[in-house]
C-alpha cells in the first residue's frame, strides 16, 4: 500500500522569496517519488524525480527536493519564487523495483495550490 | 517527438450515457495508464495497459473499461454515466523498460448533466 500527504492545501508567497511545499509518504516497497505541477486548464508535467539514486534531486525551473527515508519526506523548494510558478503542485509516490524503475499505479497527493504575490 | 494526445478535449454527456475517450502514447512507450482527476482532486488511478491487457486496476466500478491496441494506443469507455463521472479524465504514457517517469496528456474534460 502506498499514501501521500501534502501537509499544505495552500502557499503563498512574494516573488522573489523562497518556496516549500511539503510532502509525507507511506510505501510498503522502495518507492519511487516524484513533483508534478498543473497550470490551469493543462494537464500535468513533471517537474522532478527520485529513484533510489542522489537524495537531493533536482528538477526543471529550479525547483529541488530532498529524499528523506527516515522523515519519509519528499519536500519542494525554489529558491526564489517567480509570477509564473503560481500553480498546483502535486507529490506522487509509485513502486520501485530493486533496478530503480519505476512502475505501476501513481499515487497522488490532494495538490498544493502555490500562489505568487507581486 | 509528440507527446501523449488525447481526444476529445472537452464533451458534454447526459446521465445514462456512454463516453470513450482516447489517448495516443508519446512516441517509444508502450504502456498507458488512465486517470479521473475531480475538481479540487488529485488524480486517481482507474487503470493501466501494457501490451494490450489490463495490467493493474484501481478502485473503480465495473462501468469503466479500457483497451489498448496493437499500436500502444488505448480508449477508456465509461458506461451508464453518473453525475459524479464529470471530471477531467488524464492519460498517462510510458516505457516499460526505460526510466523516466510517466507522460501525461492535457486531458478531457467529462461533464455529465
Amino acid at each position: 500500500a502506498q499514501s501521500v500527504t501534502q501537509l499544505d492545501s495552500h502557499v503563498s508567497v512574494s516573488e522573489g522569496t523562497p518556496v516549500l511545499l511539503r510532502c509525507n509518504y507511506s510505501s510498503s516497497y522502495s518507492p519511487s517519488l516524484f513533483w508534478y505541477v498543473q497550470h490551469p486548464n493543462k494537464g500535468l508535467q513533471l517537474l522532478l524525480k527520485y529513484t533510489s539514486a542522489a537524495t537531493l534531486v533536482k528538477g526543471i525551473n529550479g525547483f529541488e527536493a530532498e529524499f528523506k527515508k527516515s522523515e519519509t519526506s519528499f519536500h519542494l523548494t525554489k529558491p526564489s519564487a517567480h509570477m509564473s510558478d503560481a500553480a498546483e503542485y502535486f507529490c506522487v509516490v509509485t513502486r520501485a523495483n530493486a533496478g530503480g524503475t519505476s512502475y505501476g499505479k501513481l499515487t497522488f497527493g490532494q495538490g498544493t495550490i502555490l500562489t505568487v504575490h507581486p | 517527438d509528440a507527446g501523449v494526445t488525447q481526444s476529445p478535449t472537452h464533451l458534454i454527456k447526459t446521465r445514462g450515457q456512454q463516453v470513450t475517450l482516447r489517448c495516443s502514447p508519446k512516441s517509444g512507450h508502450d504502456t498507458v495508464s488512465w486517470y479521473q482527476q475531480a475538481l479540487g482532486q488529485g488524480p486517481q488511478f482507474i487503470f493501466q495497459y501494457y501490451e494490450e491487457e489490463e495490467r493493474q486496476r484501481g478502485n473503480f466500478p465495473d462501468r469503466f473499461s479500457g483497451h489498448q491496441f496493437p499500436n500502444y494506443s488505448s480508449e477508456l469507455n465509461v458506461n451508464a454515466l453518473l453525475l459524479g463521472d464529470s471530471a477531467l479524465y488524464l492519460c498517462a504514457s510510458s516505457a516499460e523498460i526505460a526510466n523516466y517517469g510517466y507522460t501525461f496528456g492535457s486531458g478531457t474534460r467529462l461533464t455529465v448533466v
